[in-house]
């Protein structure tokens, strides 16, 4: 069975302050490592698919990695706006529900000004 | 990026009544759907995976005869509640596969309250 852990469950950061978040996950074959955030109320929204070990996508500040069984969300030079949470989630390579998700728990992120 | 968008964005029903939720595709074909689950302070938990012209498939612990899933076309999934309970009360979202093994988007969530 897939699994994924996020770590830390909470982070807190200062404007300015970098730092990442880890995505721990067990799948038998991965099809893709998802990053979303989601707004409180809100649906998640896309951030970033990663495919295979050694990749890497960025976007503004947030730049993602993929090794064969972690990825890490880096956050640089953070802005209060960041403040949401982030999950992530695999999808694994088998099974009759292609394309389905396995989500972890999350990591709630503030930024303080 | 893709959009999915949901209605209706909230639902106050009353206990023993069924409720419709739709997703729907925006701008793109999607021949798989998924529904999904999310309570307060909790990560999301997929309900079933909805394909067009067949059936859906549901997962372990949840009732194919309480949550009825139609998807009639390659734009339109719709996620029926039948008779509802208090403790159906949640956060419902669904997500849409842009075709192959691409991305997933979500839609924006259906905040139902079963009083």
């Amino acid at each position: 069975e897939d699994q994924v852990t996020q770590s830390p469950e909470a982070l807190r950061l200062q404007e300015g302050e970098s730092s990442s978040l880890n995505c721990s996950y067990t799948v038998s074959g991965l099809r893709g490592l998802f990053w979303y955030r989601q707004d409180p109320g809100k649906g998640p929204e896309f951030l970033f698919t990663l495919y295979s070990a050694g990749e890497e996508k960025e976007k503004e500040r947030l730049k993602a990695t993929l090794t064969k069984k972690e990825s890490f969300l880096h956050i640089t030079a953070p802005k209060p706006e960041d403040s949401a949470t982030y999950l992530c989630a695999v999808r694994d390579a088998g099974g009759t529900s292609y394309g389905k998700l396995t989500f972890g728990q999350g990591t709630i992120l503030t930024v303080h000004p | 990026g893709a959009v999915v968008s949901q209605h209706p964005s909230w639902v106050i029903c009353k206990s023993g009544t069924s409720v419709k939720i739709e997703c729907r595709s925006l701008d793109f074909q999607a021949t798989t759907m998924f529904w999904y689950r999310q309570f307060p302070k909790q990560s999301l938990m997929l309900m079933a995976t909805s394909n067009e012209g067949s059936k859906a498939t549901y997962e372990q612990g949840v009732e194919k005869d309480k949550f009825l899933i139609n998807h009639a076309s390659l734009t339109l999934s719709t996620l029926t509640v039948t008779s509802a309970h208090p403790e159906d009360s949640s956060f419902y979202i669904c997500s849409a596969v842009a075709g192959g093994p691409g991305e997933q988007y979500f839609g924006p969530g259906t905040r139902l309250t079963v009083t």
